[in-house]
């Protein structure tokens, strides 16, 4: 599968827990990008990274998500401190340069 | 403040009937216009796309048809068939990104045989 890879696809957590997820993107996508998506509503941008730099940053992304992409392969996205509010799906996306989007299928979030 | 209007919220349609999807934007800065089908349990997938110097693009049985002067653009689907059942997404972005996108809350489409 050369798809874009989520894991895990499910995560149940306690509130006040960190969690961690993980996407691989498509091989030579230079592109990485992390969206929110919760029940009823279309995603939400996050944050994109270009190789290993992060160049945007969504007001969205409070400061307790972080995001990383070290030597632009793999990116993780961890939550500090979960509230239920997080609680949503969270969809990865890779591009090359800045052309199509391909989506994984999520590591969907609840958090109790 | 929602920057993408989708409507309606949901549609069915008979076989081989015409599904549309509408949307509206506010932000004239928009440029790139996608619509996204999305399957349960899927993440969403590019179906077409348009940009603003064209008013109509046809893929298969898939047509954006895009009104500048009204700030809107709708999603036909010709020839509707049962595994088209998904819910479709409209979306915009601004300086020509296809990554950074807006999207709206989605049509969930139900084609009855």
């Amino acid at each position: 599968d050369t798809g874009v890879s989520q894991n895990p696809r499910h995560k149940i957590t306690k509130r006040g827990q960190n969690v961690t997820f993980r996407c691989d993107p498509i091989s030579e996508h230079n592109r990485l990008y992390w969206y929110r998506q919760t029940l009823g509503q279309g995603p939400e941008f996050l944050t994109y990274f270009q190789n290993e730099a992060q160049l945007e940053k969504s007001r969205l992304l409070s400061d307790r998500f972080s995001a990383e992409r070290p030597k632009g392969s793999f990116s993780t996205l961890e939550i500090q401190r979960t509230e239920q509010g997080d609680s949503a799906m969270y969809l990865c996306a890779s591009s090359l340069r800045d052309e199509k989007l391909f989506f994984g299928s999520g590591t969907q979030l609840s958090v109790l | 403040q929602q920057q993408v209007k989708q409507s309606p919220q949901s549609l069915i349609v008979q076989k081989g009937g015409i599904s549309i999807i509408n949307c509206a934007y506010e932000n004239t800065a928009f440029d790139y216009f996608p619509w996204y089908q999305q399957f349960p349990g899927k993440g969403p997938a590019l179906l077409i796309a348009i940009r603003p110097d064209v008013s109509e693009k046809k893929e298969g049985r898939f047509t954006i048809s895009f009104n500048k002067s009204a700030k809107q653009f709708s999603l036909h689907i010709m020839d509707s068939q049962p595994g088209d059942s998904a819910t479709y997404f409209c979306a915009a972005s601004t300086g020509g990104s296809q990554g950074n996108l807006i999207f709206g809350k989605g049509t969930k489409l139900s084609v009855k045989p």
